[in-house]
């Protein structure tokens, strides 16, 4: 079956600009995260949702970093007034539910603040 | 805070050896750990998850350990492939069962 998805895969923007990555996961999928890979810092949890809802919001960098997940599917990450230091790889995966179950990731945006 | 560390940082080998690569972690409370592969430009791929109630786990030449007394896990590749090429991510799932842990992953080249 289909995997996540992401959109877009590349995003180069002005610093100042806003930003908003979007991620479709697996149907049927009520767990969803995001992360993001920065170069030399590894891979970072920002949020996950359950549901519509997202219960822990405190991986999020800064203020400018918001998410918001639509009818238990799709899930939208913004980024307003980007600076330099937000480039890096962001990446959404969805799980059956959260705890136990595997993470499945998608492909990924990389964002590049000029 | 969580740390998780991954050892060799970077593995050339020749096509058809076994290897092991390690992942270890600071805070033994975990609810599992998974392995992942991730190949240039590309997302991440699931390779084996395992439960912190297991020992390993295994996926055709794959082979993933987990003592978590110790704070340690090893992925074991046999018969190594020039396929394999990639880098691989050791991540830990707390007990809150959501935030994955990573490390910074070993860059594997296995060359014909």
């Amino acid at each position: 079956g289909a995997g996540v998805s992401q959109s877009p895969s590349n995003k180069v923007t002005e610093k100042g600009k806003d930003v908003e990555l979007r991620c479709d996961p697996i149907s049927g999928h009520t767990a969803l995260y995001w992360y993001r890979q920065s170069l030399g810092q590894g891979l970072e949890f920002l949020i996950y949702f359950q549901g519509n809802s997202a219960p822990d919001k405190s991986g999020l960098p800064s203020d400018r970093f918001s998410a918001e997940r639509t009818g238990g599917s799709v899930s939208t990450l913004t980024i307003q007034r980007t600076q330099q230091e937000d480039s890096a790889v962001y990446l959404c995966a969805s799980s059956v539910t959260v705890t136990t179950d595997t993470q499945y990731f998608g492909p990924g945006t990389r964002l590049t603040v000029l | 805070k969580q740390e998780v560390t991954q050892i060799p940082a970077a593995l050339s080998v020749p096509e058809g050896e076994n290897l092991v690569l390690n992942c270890s972690f600071t805070d033994s409370a975990i609810y599992n750990l998974q392995w992942f592969r991730q190949d240039p430009g590309k997302g991440l791929t699931s390779l084996l998850l395992i439960q912190s109630s297991q020992r390993e786990q295994t996926s055709g030449r794959l082979n993933a350990s987990l003592d978590k007394s110790s704070g340690r896990s090893t992925l074991y590749i046999a018969a190594s492939q020039p396929g394999d090429s990639a880098t691989y991510l050791c991540a830990v799932n707390p007990p809150s069962g959501y935030a994955l842990n990573f490390g910074k992953g070993t860059s594997l080249l296995v060359t014909p």
